[in-house]
């Protein structure tokens, strides 16, 4: 399996300007999860998904966020409208059950001007 | 709220063991360990789910004492391969009454030849 996949490795924008990192996860898991990580925050759980289902979105930091997983081979973080304070390295990851291995993609890193 | 690791940083030869401390001021229903090296996603090590539960992964294992609210991370023999960072995570919010997920800031540890 080619492991978990995002896209893109790397995003420059604007300030205001829209954002959508995507995520494939390892088909045949059920869970997917989208982490955020900077130096000043450390890591973060954004939100995770069960059956394509959000289960726990207390980590999406503002309404400026949104994810969503329209089948069990996708999932979309987006971020409307971007700040500099959004730079950060944003993880997917996945895993069959909650309570087993995660399995984390390489990130994209993100840097808003 | 976060989860406080120590020591911060820690430096080891090899073969030589540390211990990682994880405590948390708020009720723990699972404890994630995982280890991330500079520039790379973090590797998923293990969960914890019961109070008492201790586990195990190659010459890594860990404990969960609940009442303590504390979960401690073992590395014995230590390898040039474990260096890095490593992070305790209250985990993903599986049941109703648990809080936010977040984590630790972090310990680095550095194993020399």
């Amino acid at each position: 399996d080619a492991g978990v996949i995002q896209s893109p490795r790397h995003e420059v924008t604007e300030m205001g300007q829209e954002v959508t990192l995507r995520c494939k996860p390892i088909s045949g898991h059920d869970y997917l999860f989208w982490y955020r990580q900077t130096m000043m925050r450390g890591l973060e759980l954004l939100i995770y998904f069960n059956n394509n289902v959000p289960i726990d979105d207390s980590g999406m930091p503002e309404d400026r966020f949104s994810a969503k997983m329209p089948n069990a081979s996708f999932s979309t973080l987006k971020i409307q409208p971007s700040e500099p304070r959004d730079s950060a390295v944003y993880f997917c990851a996945s895993t069959w059950d909650s309570t087993d291995t995660q399995y984390f993609g390489p990130g994209t890193r993100l840097t808003v001007l | 709220q976060q989860p406080v690791q120590s020591p911060q940083a820690v430096i080891l030869r090899e073969g030589e063991d540390a211990v990682i401390n994880c405590s948390s001021s708020k009720a723990l229903y699972s404890v994630h360990w995982y280890r991330q090296k500079h520039g790379e996603a973090p590797v998923f090590l293990m969960i914890l789910l019961k109070g008492g539960e201790q586990k195990g992964h190659e010459k890594i294992s860990a404990s969960f004492n609940e009442k303590k609210q504390q979960s401690s991370l073992y590395l014995t023999a230590s390898q040039l391969s474990y260096s890095g960072t490593y992070f305790c995570g209250t985990g993903p919010k599986l049941v109703a009454n648990a809080g936010k997920s977040t984590f630790g800031d972090g310990t680095t540890l550095t194993v020399k030849p």
